[in-house]
């Protein structure tokens, strides 16, 4: 059961180019979720899709588009990345039940742009 | 909106003690979770401590507690006993059953004193 799973790991983008971020979750969950942590802040919802076929914009969604592919997949996309995007990168997934609900996070992206 | 606060961005407690950490949320729902959220270096996010709105006893996990209080729409975690693996970055977050958006608050760091 690997449970929220993101690649890569690691990526180094030059300004203006482009890249997806890929996030799965074997957990039959409903909701997922992308968020951006920078250096010693906190957590910062970026998009994110309450079930499939659903998304909806976080609280710093500019520059960044997302996809829910199917009820296991979703995906972030940086069309054209700045290095104001340089950050790491979190998708994480749950399902609102009536006891023991929780979230789940992938181990995270390490993106700079230079 | 739903906001999250954090206010102490930093707190220092000595090896053994007890450390309170405050969070509190602005929402119109009455049906929700509230979740504490621990993330040491490796940057791994751990569940400490969860807690449905719909329950009036606070809960309790080891030496971890929450003082919960819906109308104020406050959220507190209590470590007690408190130990050098407890260092690490807290974060609290509610979880609402409609619309399924999960936000995070600031953080607060906790340093653990020998």
């Amino acid at each position: 059961n690997a449970g929220v799973t993101q690649t890569p790991k690691f990526q180094v983008l030059k300004t203006g180019q482009s890249m997806t971020l890929q996030c799965a979750q074997d957990m039959n969950h409903n909701s997922m979720y992308w968020y951006r942590q920078d250096p010693g802040m906190g957590l910062r919802l970026i998009y994110y899709s309450a079930s499939e076929g659903t998304t909806d914009k976080g609280e710093v969604p500019n520059g960044y588009n997302v996809s829910r592919l199917n009820k296991r997949e979703f995906s972030l996309r940086l069309e054209s990345a700045a290095p104001s995007q340089t950050s790491v990168y979190f998708c994480a997934s749950t399902t609102f039940i009536t006891v023991n609900t929780e979230a789940f996070f992938g181990q995270g992206t390490r993106l700079t742009v230079v | 909106a739903q906001t999250v606060t954090q206010s102490q961005p930093e707190m220092s407690v000595q090896e053994a003690e007890t450390v309170t950490l405050s969070c509190t949320y602005d929402t119109s729902e009455s049906d929700y979770y509230l979740f504490w959220y621990k993330q040491p270096p490796s940057r791994q996010m751990i569940l400490v401590i969860r807690q449905e709105a719909y329950k009036q006893q606070n809960a309790t996990e080891n030496r971890f507690s929450v003082n919960f209080q819906k109308a104020a729409k406050s959220f507190s975690l209590k470590i007690s006993d408190s130990q050098l693996g407890d260092a690490a970055m807290y974060f609290c977050a509610p979880f609402m059953e409609y619309g399924n958006k999960l936000v995070f608050g600031a953080g607060t760091i906790l340093r653990v004193k020998s």
